[in-house]
């Protein structure tokens, strides 16, 4: 039982350049969240699902999209990198029903140059 | 909109001693949830506490309690004898109907 993975650990993208954050979870959890951190801040919610094939935005949507075709896995795409972006992603899940526990995974470290 | 606030941006305690982190949060849902995470310097959220907004008790787990006033609509975290493992950031944050809001952050530092 590995929790919530994410990878990569960490990445350096340049401006407009393109990537996939992964997380996959198999706890079968339905709710699925992603989140980023700036320095010195809070968590905000970019993203969320509550089952697949199911999404909706967030507190900070712009720039990003998401898609949920399985339980396990929730990528979090970047179209076009911006300096803006530059921040620690994590992704979390819950199975409400069951309790309230929210599991986040490790978090991925995305530097934008 | 959902709103949450925590005012102490940072906090000392001693060790072996009591401390409160505050927090308060503003929503129009009739139903939400509120949590505690702890952030230590390595990164990882861990989540220490959750108090349903019909609970009628405060939520307790271990050295943590939730003191909810829900009249006041806060959600102070206490932490009984503290431990310098405890140092670290406290999380606030707020579900309401599907959404999750974090506030902005309390670092405790505990002293020897």
């Amino acid at each position: 039982n590995a929790g919530v993975t994410q990878t990569p650990k960490f990445r350096i993208l340049k401006i407009g350049q393109s990537m996939t954050l992964q997380c996959t979870q198999d706890m079968n959890h339905n709710y699925m969240y992603w989140y980023r951190q700036d320095p010195g801040m809070g968590l905000k919610l970019i993203y969320y699902s509550v089952g697949a094939g199911i999404t909706d935005k967030g507190e900070v949507p712009n720039g990003y999209n998401v898609s949920r075709s399985t339980t396990e896995d929730f990528p979090l795409r970047l179209e076009l990198a911006a300096p803006s972006q530059t921040s620690v992603y994590f992704c979390a899940s819950t199975y409400w029903e069951q309790g309230e526990t929210q599991y986040f995974g490790p978090g991925t470290r995305l530097l934008v140059l | 909109a959902q709103k949450i606030t925590q005012t102490q941006p940072g906090m000392f305690v001693q060790e072996k001693e009591a401390v409160t982190l505050d927090c308060t949060y503003d929503t129009s849902d009739p139903s939400y949830g509120l949590f505690w995470y702890k952030q230590p310097s390595s990164g990882e959220m861990i989540f220490l506490i959750y108090q349903g907004s019909y609970d009628q008790q405060n939520a307790t787990e271990g050295r943590y309690s939730l003191n909810f006033q829900k009249a006041r609509k806060s959600a102070n975290l206490v932490i009984s004898a503290s431990q310098l493992g405890d140092s670290a950031m406290y999380f606030c944050a707020m579900r309401g109907s599907d959404d999750m809001r974090f506030g902005a952050g309390t670092r405790l530092t505990v002293k020897p």
